[in-house]
């Protein structure tokens, strides 16, 4: 059973560029969350999406960042026109739908650099 | 803000100690999570405890949860070189299902 997978794992970008990070949830996992890590802090919550539904976006700047989760293939986090305060850490987790457990599972991250 | 505090920030010991983490909160809580975060990479779930749940146990980690103090800790016992890492404690409160971490601590255990 794959864990979740993030990729690029690294990416590199200039100012004004856009970033498009994806992520792919656990196997059978239908609720995606990202978060965003700058250096020496912990994780800040951005957005967390259900297949096709975007369900809490409280943590996502208002401008330049979206996300979505579509019915096929991966989740995606976009960035335009990115700044080099955007340079940090992207991580991606899942859990399965049932509430049973709030455990999520955390992909590998991708790291963003901005020059 | 409901955020998790860990103190300290930074903790170094050696070899076969025990290390212990403390998380402090500010809300009422469903449950209280611990990760592991080993340099450049992603996080590794070490444990959970609900909140009618006062302590746990997995291997050599041991979690308790004062929710009257709004305080969690945890405790490594027989510390590995291996176990240099930072550690978050994460909470999951009301029907929110995005978790707040806190800032970490990072610990270094000395061989």
């Amino acid at each position: 059973n794959a864990g979740v997978m993030q990729n690029p794992r690294h990416l590199v970008r200039r100012r004004g560029q856009e970033a498009r990070l994806r992520c792919s949830p656990m196997k059978g996992h239908s609720h995606v969350y990202w978060y965003r890590q700058l250096p020496e802090e912990g994780l800040k919550f951005m957005v967390y999406l259900q297949k096709e539904n975007i369900i809490d976006e409280s943590g996502m700047p208002k401008e330049r960042f979206s996300a979505e989760f579509p019915k096929e293939g991966p989740s995606i986090l976009r960035i335009q026109q990115v700044v080099r305060g955007d340079s940090a850490a992207y991580f991606c987790a899942s859990s399965p739908p049932a509430r049973s457990t709030d455990t999520q599972y955390f992909g590998p991250g991708t790291r963003l650099t901005v020059l | 803000s409901q955020q998790g505090e860990e103190d300290p920030q930074a903790l170094s010991i050696q070899e076969g100690e025990n290390a212990t983490m403390n998380c402090s909160y500010k809300t009422s809580i469903n449950n209280l999570q611990w990760y592991r975060q080993n340099s450049g990479r992603g996080l590794v779930h070490l444990i959970l405890i609900r909140s009618n749940e006062r302590e746990k146990h997995s291997g050599r980690l041991r979690v308790t949860l004062d929710t009257s103090k709004k305080s969690s800790s945890l405790l490594i016992t027989a510390s590995r070189a291996a176990d240099t890492a930072s550690y978050f404690c994460a909470i999951s409160s009301g029907s929110a299902r995005q978790l707040t971490f806190g800032s970490g601590t990072q610990l270094t255990v000395l061989p």
